[in-house]
């Protein structure tokens, strides 16, 4: 069955970076897109960009650019978002989600994984 | 931007009909999709392409999408369906969720 497991919660201080993980499982990595969306407390759902996990393309959300990084390692069917200059305010669950773009739709979603941004 | 505005709560007794609305610019030319999260939870697909159910989710999930509004409906509700719902559609080489609506089943 599909599986997107995802990295443990962490603590991060305001301008740090974090890096999240979404190891894929029971489907071919490289066949689908990885979508991450995030989730702040208490509030709605915020998508953050997309990766094409064969040929490693991207495209990120306006907001974020210049600060988010998707990539991939295809030999572990992993694909990691990385977060730059963090703020107060990205404290959020962050998503991995299995895009399929012909409808547009993200059809697994991993567990999440919690970012706290405190100093 | 793209915004796709939803009602922020809506209640239903169990057995009837609960209606949640997504509005946004010319909805009714893109596909819409819809996510059930239960709290402490990840999302789940519960339609796409505007009224396809995936594997699994039950028939009383049902979904139409025209003009400028798309449409989820939870006919016959449960207890088991109280949970926020998020509409989400594609526009302009970027994907945008709905504000979320609260189904509270009394």
């Amino acid at each position: 069955q599909v599986q997107l497991v995802q990295s443990g919660a962490e603590v991060k201080k305001p301008g740090a970076s974090v890096k999240v993980s979404c190891k894929a499982s029971g489907y071919t990595f490289t066949s689908h897109d990885i979508n991450w969306v995030r989730q702040a407390p208490g509030q709605g759902l915020e998508w953050m960009g997309w990766m094409n996990p064969k040929y490693g393309n991207t495209d990120y959300a306006q907001k974020f650019q210049g600060r988010v990084t998707m990539t991939r390692d295809t030999s572990i069917s992993t694909a990691y978002m990385e977060l730059t200059s963090l703020r107060l305010d990205d404290t959020a669950v962050y998503y991995c989600a299995r895009g399929i773009q012909l409808w547009h739709m993200f059809d697994y979603w991993g567990q999440g994984h919690l970012v706290t941004v405190s100093s | 931007s793209y915004e796709l505005t939803q009602p922020p709560s809506v209640s239903v007794s169990p057995g009837q009909t609960a209606t949640v609305t997504c509005s946004g610019d010319d909805l009714g030319h893109k596909y819409a999709s819809w996510y059930q999260q239960k709290p402490g939870q990840s999302p789940v697909l519960v339609l796409y392409q505007d009224t396809k159910r995936p594997s699994g989710i039950p028939e009383r999930f049902s979904g139409s999408n025209s003009g400028n509004t798309a449409t989820l409906t939870i006919s016959g509700t449960q207890a088991m369906d109280e949970a926020d719902y998020y509409c989400q559609a594609w526009d302009t080489s970027a994907y945008f969720f709905g504000t979320g609506t609260k189904v509270t089943v009394l």
